[in-house]
């Protein structure tokens, strides 16, 4: 049965601070890994999706990696701004294929002026 | 941008009524799913549903969920008689290029 499990639970950095989120999974017969951003009472935002095949992908100020072998993710956010601050939450396909997901507890982010 | 659209937003019911909780997911997408999300606790898949049936779902779903698409483009979760601990958000979701869309989710409560 895939697991996720995201370290830090909760992480509070200041302004302009480059940061990593960490996510990881325990079945690594996966085909892709997506994040997401949850704003308080909100639905998810999908930030990025990174197939298996691929080992970064990049979306403005944000970096998704992927290693397979390992079972692991990281979300690297650069120059931080107050506007980050929000859970995210990292997901991956159920054990045995299909499209429905497992996800996280997530990461929650404050970004201090 | 196309999205994911969910009504009500928040819905407030007694104890043994029925909800329906409506999706609008994005138009030519083909799988679609429900999840929810107990305040506090991760999200949980529910259910998919492709080519108007069920193609798979959880040991949550049991005999008081059910799901419908009536007419081609909204796509319904209803809950028979809800129970307390039914009380969470609610996720719809589409699937395009194995990528998850989700709506902004229906809060439940259930007094």
């Amino acid at each position: 049965k895939q697991e996720v499990t995201q370290i830090p639970a909760a992480l509070s950095v200041p302004e302009g601070e480059n940061l990593v989120l960490n996510c990881s999974f325990t079945d690594s017969a996966i085909y892709n890994l997506q994040w997401f951003r949850q704003d308080p009472g909100k639905g998810l935002t999908s930030l990025l999706l990174i197939q298996s095949s691929q080992r970064e992908q990049t979306s403005g100020r944000l970096n998704a990696s992927l290693d397979k072998s390992s079972g692991r993710s990281t979300l690297y956010i650069a120059a931080s701004q107050p506007g980050d601050s929000a859970t995210y939450l990292c997901a991956v396909p159920f054990t045995g294929g299909g499209n429905k997901l497992t996800f996280g507890t997530g990461t929650q982010l404050k970004v201090e002026l | 941008e196309p999205e994911v659209t969910q009504t009500p937003s928040h819905q407030v019911t007694q104890m043994g009524q029925e909800v329906i909780l409506r999706c609008v997911p994005i138009s030519n997408h083909l799988y679609f799913y429900w999840y929810r999300q107990i305040l506090g606790q991760k999200v949980e898949f529910l259910v998919s549903f492709y080519n108007n049936e069920i193609s798979e779902k959880s040991e949550i779903f049991d005999d008081q969920f059910s799901v419908e698409r009536p007419d081609g483009s909204n796509f319904t979760l209803k809950i028979r008689s809800t129970k307390l601990e039914d009380s969470a958000m609610y996720f719809c979701a589409s699937i395009y290029h194995n990528e998850a869309f989700f709506g902004q989710g229906t809060r439940l409560t259930v007094v």
